[in-house]
């Protein structure tokens, strides 16, 4: 069966330093990988999505199929990237699976 | 201005009774989704619909129905028979099913009383 683990409730970190949000899955097919955040009061957008290989924000994240995880990362955080953040996976005659979420909390 | 619109913001349920949830895209997506946000518990679905007219059940369906007679529209009710109905719903829609270009509503936080 297919599954996101975000093995995070909450992360905290202070301005400045590296941040990395875990996601690991469970599929045995060709998988699309997806980070949503959440900002307070705002609506679920797309950060990432794995084939696009972009950086956005700051944050990338790396498909690695050999770990199946798809963890996303920061070299230095900033307090407006306090918010909510979803790992979701695709894939062939599914609709999204999403992980429980971890809130990031960038402290000053 | 192209996105997909819920309403209320705000549903207050007195136990017994049923609520419906309204979501409306414009963005001509054949494929609309309802999920269930719960702290601790991510997203989780409650029913997609692929195409007009057509509906399937999610992971965590019971309790709740829907509809989509018009491409545009795919309400959600929440019936009586959902136990746990306070939560947060959110409404999404894609370009088809199977393209993870999802769009998200604002949402409706629904609370029993």
């Amino acid at each position: 069966a297919q599954r996101v683990t975000q093995p995070e409730k909450l992360l905290s970190v202070f301005k400045g330093a590296p941040v990395e949000l875990k996601c690991n899955y469970s599929y045995s097919g060709s998988p699309e990988l997806f980070w949503y955040v959440q900002y307070s009061r705002q609506r679920l957008q797309l950060l990432l999505r794995h084939i696009s290989r972009e950086s956005i924000k700051g944050f990338t994240a790396d498909l690695n199929k050999g770990e199946t995880s798809f963890h996303l990362k920061k070299p230095f955080a900033q307090e407006e990237d306090s918010a909510m953040y979803y790992c979701a996976l695709g894939g062939q005659g599914f609709s999204f699976i999403f992980g429980k979420g971890t809130r990031l909390l960038v402290k000053p | 201005d192209g996105g997909i619109t819920q309403s209320p913001k705000y549903l207050f349920r007195k136990e017994g009774q049923n609520v419906t949830l309204s979501c409306e895209q414009n963005l001509n997506h054949d494929a609309m989704y309802w999920y269930r946000q719960d702290p601790g518990q991510g997203l989780r679905l409650i029913y997609y619909s692929q195409i007009v007219n057509d509906f399937q059940k999610g992971d965590i369906a019971e309790g709740y129905s829907v509809s989509r007679e018009k491409k545009e529209s795919f309400p959600l009710t929440v019936t009586s028979a959902q136990k746990n109905p306070t939560a947060f719903y959110l409404c999404a829609s894609s370009r088809q099913w199977g393209n993870y270009g999802y769009t998200f509503g604002s949402g409706t936080r629904l609370t029993v009383v």
